[in-house]
């Protein structure tokens, strides 16, 4: 079955460096997704991506992070000048065509960690 | 904005015994509801789904849900489980017409003892 794959499984960073977590979605997938489990928290909603552009994200996702999909495979996260309060799980998701009604294929995640 | 609840945050059961976790979400709209599963280290897997239809819902490794409109409610049931059934289980919510975005409930561990 195919799989979301999501590389590093773990990223040190000193805070204030910038990070790029990357995401291979299942191939013949459309909508991508970002989302972030901290530590003891809820799985929580960053953003997804259609059409190469955003097409909606939380208040969690600000200037502070951008998304890309630079190829046709590749779907990235980018967070800019890290702070301790990002470290948290990272789970690239993607669905197929009909969006909301396809279920979302998660990864195994990245594990940010912040020093 | 939806939410998503969970009730039980720890469930401990011996094998054999019958699940049954709760999920309760707010929002008025025609909703489409999941519940994943993480096994310790593995990713996010989809259970079960529900759109529409039957509100009686089965997925995969025995396990069933139930959609009730009016509590606003998807418990997850499995009659017998198992040592291998120990891992965090989520309750997601999609509203259908407000945006493609899932949202979680925190998430229940479920822990079996042999």
């Amino acid at each position: 079955e195919p799989e979301v794959t999501q590389t590093p499984s773990h990223q040190v960073t000193q805070m204030g460096q910038e990070v790029i977590l990357r995401c291979v979605p299942i191939s013949n997938h459309l909508y991508f997704y970002w989302y972030r489990q901290i530590l003891g928290q809820k799985v929580e909603f960053l953003v997804s991506f259609y059409n190469n552009e955003i097409s909606e994200k939380s208040e969690i996702f600000d200037d502070q992070f951008s998304v890309e999909r630079p190829d046709g495979s590749n779907f990235t996260l980018k967070i800019r000048s890290t702070k301790l309060e990002d470290s948290a799980m990272y789970f690239c998701a993607s669905s197929g065509p009909g969006g909301r009604d396809q279920p979302q294929h998660f990864g195994d995640g990245t594990r940010l960690s912040i020093l | 904005a939806q939410s998503v609840s969970q009730h039980n945050h720890h469930v401990i059961l011996s094998e054999a015994a019958s699940l049954e976790l709760g999920c309760n979400y707010s929002y008025g709209g025609t909703v489409n509801l999941f519940w994943y599963v993480q096994y310790p280290g593995q990713h996010l897997q989809l259970l079960l789904k529900y759109f529409s239809g039957d509100p009686l819902v089965k997925g995969i490794k025995g396990f069933e849900a139930e959609f009730i409109k009016s509590k606003f409610s998807f418990n997850l049931r499995k009659p017998s489980v198992q040592w291998s059934d120990t891992a965090e289980y989520f309750c997601a919510v999609n509203a259908r017409d407000t945006g493609n975005q899932f949202y979680f409930g925190t998430g229940t561990s479920l822990t079996v003892i042999p």
